[in-house]
């Protein structure tokens, strides 16, 4: 049962033009959402997150928005960068009770892009 | 800051044996860490939940007495792969939970193991 779902495997986008990649989740307890970025052979680096009390949260040219009613959020990376060429995770949790901290995570998109 | 490490960050060993892998957190103390697995191109999946000073809580499916957690420190929990088999072979990554953190955890750069 996968939980959280990242439906497009990989975008390809030209340098500064905008990235979006996209998640959807199906557990209306998950209420806090995070995007990480991973490289081959590395763990997951911290990107943006967002709360289930908020619909956008901005940092720099990373902008999360979430739409609670049809659970879906996406990351919009805007201009894109060569540099920005990895896999992008969505995850998410339910931080009340024994669930705390625990992430479930999507499949991944990988994001190629193009100078 | 909020570096953590993994050691070691590649192991090959023989069916049948054991490997350990640590996980620290250099700059914070962690109460909480997690241990997740990744199979090639596929996502991560969490594992089991390290307490400093109590058992890991693990997750369903995973075998408690085959992956051994140890959460000894504030700064240091060990997963032992006991009685691996190639089935293992598989890439493991650890995340920390800073104490009075909110919601954001940092992950380790992971430690490749390959049961032959």
């Amino acid at each position: 049962d996968q939980q959280v779902k990242q439906n497009s495997p990989s975008l390809s986008v030209q340098e500064g033009r905008i990235s979006i990649l996209n998640c959807d989740y199906t557990n209306s307890m998950f209420d806090y959402f995070l995007w990480y970025k991973k490289y081959p052979a590395e763990g997951p680096t911290f990107l943006i997150s967002i709360s289930s009390i908020k619909d956008k949260n901005e940092d720099g040219r990373f902008t999360v928005f979430l739409n609670k009613s049809a659970k879906h959020l996406s990351l919009h990376i805007v201009p894109s960068q060569p540099g920005d060429s990895a896999v992008y995770f969505c995850a998410a949790s339910a931080t009340g009770g024994t669930s705390y901290g625990k992430l479930t995570f999507g499949q991944g998109t990988i994001l190629t892009v193009h100078p | 800051g909020a570096v953590v490490s993994q050691h070691p960050s590649r192991v090959i060993c023989k069916s049948g044996t054991s490997v350990k892998i640590e996980c620290r957190s250099l700059d914070f103390q962690a109460t909480t860490m997690f241990w997740y697995r990744q199979f090639p191109k596929q996502s991560l999946m969490l594992m089991a939940t390290s307490n400093e000073g109590s058992k890991a809580t693990y997750e369903q499916g995973v075998e408690k007495d085959k992956f051994l957690i140890n959460h000894a420190s504030l700064t240091l929990s060990t997963l032992t792969v006991t009685s691996a088999h190639p089935e293992d072979s598989s890439f493991y990554i650890c995340s920390a939970f800073p104490v009075g953190s909110s919601y954001e955890q940092y992950f380790g750069p992971g430690t490749r193991l390959t049961v032959t």
